[in-house]
């Protein structure tokens, strides 16, 4: 298996330009999950969704941020505009069921001038 | 709002044993899971249970609000930032802490 995959690994843009991450949970997995890093605040869940269906997207800062899951193997997490202070490492994760432990992918390095 | 606490850094010697604290206000958790993150790679679970357990040199302790994951014979390669999440029952997603930067001193 090939694991979760993101992309791009690294995204350098402009403030104010749209931003859009990418990935592909592990095939079977039921529940895909958007993380972002940082060093104030570790691991922050941002959105969570079952069956492709958005269940808790409470942790999304701002409306500037979306994300969507049209398919069981893939979502994408959006940004538009993007500004500064979302430069962080943007992590993807699935799981298969309630109860099996998270897989990580490695990660895409925002960075916003 | 349920929250996660553990050190935000910890140094050990080689060789020694190095304890990182995790506590929690999550209510009806019932299991922890520790992650290990290499800075750009992908956080991988380390060791996860609902009593102490063990997997190598990681030993995990349980107990209802708090956990501690102990690392033996601590090497260089062990600097890296450990992650505890406790488990809540049913579908909720993991809460982690801030994470825990271990640095090694030779």
């Amino acid at each position: 298996d090939a694991g979760v995959i993101q992309s791009p690994r690294h995204e350098v843009t402009e403030m104010g330009q749209e931003v859009t991450l990418r990935c592909k949970p592990i095939s079977g997995h039921d529940y895909l999950f958007w993380y972002r890093q940082t060093m104030m605040r570790g691991l922050e869940l941002l959105i969570y969704f079952n069956n492709n269906v958005p269940i808790d997207d409470s942790g999304m800062p701002e409306d500037r941020f979306s994300a969507k899951m049209p398919n069981a193997s893939f979502s994408t997490l959006k940004i538009q505009p993007s500004e500064p202070r979302d430069s962080a490492v943007y992590f993807c994760a699935s799981r298969g069921t309630a109860n099996s432990p998270l897989h990580f992918g490695n990660g895409t390095r925002l960075t916003v001038t | 709002k349920d929250q996660v606490f553990q050190p935000s850094t910890v140094a050990s010697s080689e060789g020694a044993v190095v304890e990182i604290f995790c506590n929690h206000s999550v209510s009806n958790a019932y299991n922890f899971f520790w992650y290990l993150h290499f800075p750009g790679c992908a956080p991988r679970l380390l060791v996860k249970g609902s009593k102490p357990s063990q997997q190598g040199r990681y030993n995990m302790t349980y107990e209802r609000f708090s956990s501690s994951l102990l690392i033996l014979q601590v090497r260089e390669a062990d600097a890296a930032v450990y992650y505890c999440a406790p488990r809540c029952s049913g579908n909720t997603p993991l809460v982690f802490g801030k994470g825990t930067r271990l640095s090694v001193i030779a």
